[in-house]
């Protein structure tokens, strides 16, 4: 099993472009999640669903678009991004909601100029 | 959910037991304890979780005190490929898995 795939691994974007980071998980799990992670810093929680077509905010919301139309996929959208939106973003997905563990997937590196 | 206090860092000889405490004083009682690591660069990887008696898996062992406020994961022998940074999380029956900053577990040979 693949697991949770993020794509890209690097991507470098200018002020103001904008970019879908992927995820795709093939365990058939519910919950996914998208999280940040920067320098010296623990992961904050960007945006979450408990299925298909059911998202929510999580810590850090501001910037970012999320949709779930299919249950293995969570793409995440930067529509004008801005370099304090650089940091390694990782996906995470597990079976149910509560109480379950997290698989996480490798993280997209980003860097804004 | 409650919010956890881990020591920022702490060292380890190598063969030797790592315990990584952990203080969660406001912990409710339908709360579990996860702990996650982090290898550096890559994603978070699940170790262990409890609610009030004692596990052990494969990975590790989490001991949590009677009163709950507080619990230590034990790494029995700890190798050089456990460096890495220690996420102690309390989590209700909430959607939000909050990550505070860990420990940095450096095992020295």
């Amino acid at each position: 099993n693949a697991g949770v795939t993020q794509t890209p691994k690097f991507q470098v974007l200018k002020t103001g472009q904008s970019m879908t980071l992927q995820c795709a998980q093939d365990m058939n799990h519910e919950y996914m999640s998208w999280y940040r992670q920067d320098p010296g810093m623990g992961l904050r929680l960007i945006h979450y669903s408990v299925g298909a077509g059911i998202t929510d905010q999580g810590e850090v919301p501001n910037g970012y678009n999320v949709s779930r139309s299919t249950t293995e996929d969570f793409p995440l959208r930067l529509l004008s991004a801005a370099p304090s939106q650089t940091s390694v973003y990782f996906c995470a997905s597990s079976y149910g909601s509560v109480n379950e563990k997290l698989f996480f997937g490798s993280g997209t590196q980003l860097s804004v100029l | 959910d409650a919010k956890t206090t881990q020591p920022t860092s702490m060292d380890c000889a190598e063969g030797r037991a790592a315990n990584l405490p952990c203080n969660h004083s406001t912990i409710s009682g339908n709360e579990y304890v996860y702990w996650y690591r982090q290898i550096h660069s890559q994603g978070p990887q699940y170790i262990i979780h409890g609610l009030k008696n004692n596990e052990t898996n494969e990975m590790a062992s989490l001991i949590i005190t009677e009163d709950r406020k507080s619990s230590t994961l034990i790494l029995p022998h700890a190798t050089l490929r456990d460096t890495a940074v220690y996420y102690c999380i309390a989590r209700g029956a909430t959607n939000k898995l909050i990550f505070g900053t860990g420990t940095l577990l450096a095992v020295q040979p």
